[in-house]
């Protein structure tokens, strides 16, 4: 059974870093294309970070300069670094798997990883 | 950041139809990307639901269907049954700001 489980949530205070994993187990991080996404309390869902089959990576303007998305292959993990933390980033944060074939829907998900950001 | 415009809500009798639409642009959908559906159970992970305008993964229930004609897609929802009360989100690409979401449709089943 392909599984994603994202572990790395917490509270930070605002200013701190944080390290969210997503662990795959019936896939393999190497060569699949993998997002990362957030879902604020009560909002609807945006991406902030994609790594695509060839390693390349992209990063939504507002995460731009404050995360960095890497990935693991001896671990078959996926990896989000967040840095300089907001109020604003309190949010469940997702990995979830980019299925090519399915012109990039994502069709693998797992449960999430809360992050609460406050002093 | 959504730039899909969904209804915040729709609501049905078990056993009704009920369709939930998305509203692009030029830069999204009417650009010619697909649009994909994900159903959100309360306190789950989104479930890919429709991918590729149309298309079902093994295991989605055939009462769920999608369409997408030039700026806008909608997602039809038949037989509803309780099971079926969750968040729906459409999702596309967009030329200028890659993955977007839709703002997201509550379905009550009454």
């Amino acid at each position: 059974e392909v599984q994603l489980v994202e572990t790395g949530g917490g509270l930070i205070q605002p200013g701190g870093s944080l390290r969210l994993s997503c662990v795959m187990s019936g896939l393999t991080v190497s060569g699949t294309s993998m997002i990362w996404l957030r879902q604020a309390p009560g909002k609807g869902l945006e991406w902030l970070s994609v790594i695509y089959s060839d390693d390349s990576t992209y990063y939504t303007d507002s995460a731009k300069g404050r995360v960095t998305i890497s990935r693991d292959n001896s671990k078959n993990t996926l990896y989000l670094q967040m840095n300089r933390l907001r109020v604003g980033d309190t949010a469940v944060y997702y990995c979830a798997r980019l299925e090519s074939t399915y012109h990039y829907a994502m069709d693998v998900w797992g449960q999430g990883t809360t992050v609460t950001v406050s002093s | 950041q959504s730039v899909l415009t969904q209804p915040p809500s729709v609501s049905g009798a078990p056993g009704q139809r009920v369709t939930i639409s998305c509203a692009g642009s030029s830069s999204n959908l009417g650009a010619g990307y697909d649009v994909h559906w994900y159903q959100q159970l309360p306190g789950t992970g989104p479930k890919l639901l429709i991918y590729d305008n149309k298309n079902r993964p093994s295991g989605v229930p055939d009462r769920f269907s999608g369409s997408k004609s030039g700026t806008s897609a909608s997602l039809a929802i038949t037989g509803l049954q309780p099971d079926d009360e969750a968040d729906y989100y459409c999702q596309s690409y967009d030329s200028s700001v890659a993955f977007v979401f839709g703002t997201g449709t509550k379905v009550t089943v009454l």
